[in-house]
């Protein structure tokens, strides 16, 4: 079955520190990965995401995330965070299954900064 | 630069009542879906179209019905709201690689 797990339901950093928020998925073929950011009462953007091809993705706002097939994860790094990172994040993986193209996203992981 | 625009932004209806969720987008995208956010449960899939005129159960289809008359539109509609119900509403359009997401509709139903 399809799925996809953020483990963390809280994450608390200060600004300046580094970021890593966990995903891990399961998925019957090759996937397409994403990570999407929401701000409090607004829709969903997206950071960045992953086809193929080089495993470091680089996204918008200074942020990556790294594919290790072997562990079925696809965590979002950010060196140093700033208070306006603090959101909702969410991690979605799907494919072309039937050429429909839908994602499964995580519960999400909710980032608080402090000053 | 539109992009994907719901209507309304909120909403509240009383149990029993009927409405309908319009999403409009302007990318000229294939594929349109509707979810629905909740705490703690994420997003999850409730109807989606592959294109004009086609629509496909998701996860969460109960109580919802969709139509895609035009490219452009995909609306939901809930034919007897239920408390149940109450919940966001996101409908996002793809060109097949990644969505475009909407702001958003906030439904209660009371």
């Amino acid at each position: 079955a399809q799925s996809v797990t953020q483990p963390d339901i809280h994450i608390t950093v200060s600004e300046g520190a580094s970021l890593e928020l966990r995903c891990n998925y399961s998925y019957g073929a090759t996937p397409y990965l994403f990570w999407y950011v929401q701000s409090p009462g607004q829709g969903l953007q997206l950071l960045l995401k992953y086809f193929s091809g080089d495993t470091l993705v680089q996204g918008i706002k200074g942020f990556e995330a790294e594919f290790k097939r072997s562990q079925s994860s696809f965590n979002l790094r950010k060196p140093s965070v700033h208070w306006s990172d603090a959101a909702e994040y969410f991690c979605a993986v799907g494919g072309t299954t039937s050429g429909t193209y839908k994602y499964i996203f995580g519960t999400g992981t909710r980032l608080k900064v402090l000053a | 630069n539109a992009g994907v625009t719901q209507t309304p932004k909120f909403r509240v209806l009383k149990t029993g009542q009927s409405m309908t969720l319009l999403c409009a987008q302007d990318m000229n995208h294939e594929y349109m879906y509707w979810y629905r956010q909740d705490p703690g449960m994420g997003l999850r899939l409730i109807h989606y179209s592959v294109g004009e005129g086609t629509t496909a159960k998701g996860e969460v289809p109960d109580g919802y019905n969709v139509s895609r008359l035009k490219k452009q539109n995909f609306l939901l509609g809930l034919e007897s709201a239920a408390p149940s119900q109450t919940s966001v509403y996101f409908c996002a359009s793809s060109p097949g690689t990644g969505y475009t997401f909407g702001s958003g509709t906030r439904l209660t139903v009371v």
